[in-house]
């Protein structure tokens, strides 16, 4: 267990809508990040944030944007949801200021069908 | 180019066996830090072990152990005494300082594991 919890555990859309995926960060991890896996690949950067603001986006639209919380808990927003956006969402969660030794602690996933 | 590569898209390995998985790596920085994650089924990332660019020896957690060959740019996972309960995918990731100061995991393609009685 990692302390890291994800909502929903799975999700169906249809192509337009908008969906809000919810990620519980550890007790004192000030630093959250948000992955895209699609089936049969590696984790893919989305964004990242620390103590509220974002400090760190991979290479994904502006339809996709988050917010962090004081309480250590975060969103992902993603708009004008398309059939590609159809992947297993997994947050993760850090101690640390993202240093190179600062360990990420994952959650479950959340898995989102666009139909 | 790929920043991070695991040629072995599966693996086979009996019980009580140990095992490599395979990773190699891609970076121009002195400074970073490589990490194995384990992914069951059920599809939560846990993570393994962690090995920095300047640590002089290997790092081990139980029964794995990473084997780094910093000249030859690889970050092998040892499996040792494989159990059932180590089928999963497995996948090795890097962090690197960005110019941002800020840094993330850029994760291989992963290697599925199968552990068989």
């Amino acid at each position: 267990e990692t302390g890291v919890t994800q909502s929903p555990t799975h999700l169906i859309k249809t192509r337009g809508q908008q969906v809000t995926l919810r990620c519980s960060s550890q007790s004192g991890h000030n630093t959250v990040s948000w992955y895209q896996q699609a089936l049969g690949q590696g984790p893919q950067f989305i964004f990242q944030y620390y103590r509220e603001e974002e400090n760190g986006r991979g290479n994904f639209p502006p339809r996709f944007s988050g917010l962090q919380f004081p309480n250590y808990s975060s969103e992902l927003n993603v708009n004008a949801l398309e059939l590609d956006d159809s992947a297993l969402y997994l947050c993760a969660s850090s101690p640390g200021t993202s240093g190179i030794s600062d360990t990420q602690y994952f959650g479950p996933g959340t898995r989102l069908t666009v139909l | 180019a790929q920043k991070i590569t695991q040629t072995q898209p599966g693996m086979f390995v009996q019980e009580k066996e140990a095992v490599t998985l395979d990773c190699t790596y891609d970076t121009s920085d002195p400074s970073y830090g490589l990490f194995w994650y384990k992914q069951p089924s059920s599809g939560e990332m846990i993570f393994l072990i962690y090995q920095g660019s300047y640590d002089q020896q290997n790092a081990t957690e139980g029964r794995y152990s990473l084997n780094f060959q910093k000249a030859r740019k690889s970050a092998n996972l040892v499996i040792s005494a494989s159990q059932l309960g180590d089928s999963a995918m497995y996948f090795c990731a890097m962090r690197e300082p960005l110019s941002s100061g800020y840094s993330t995991l850029t994760f291989g393609k992963g290697t599925m594991l199968l552990v068989s009685p």
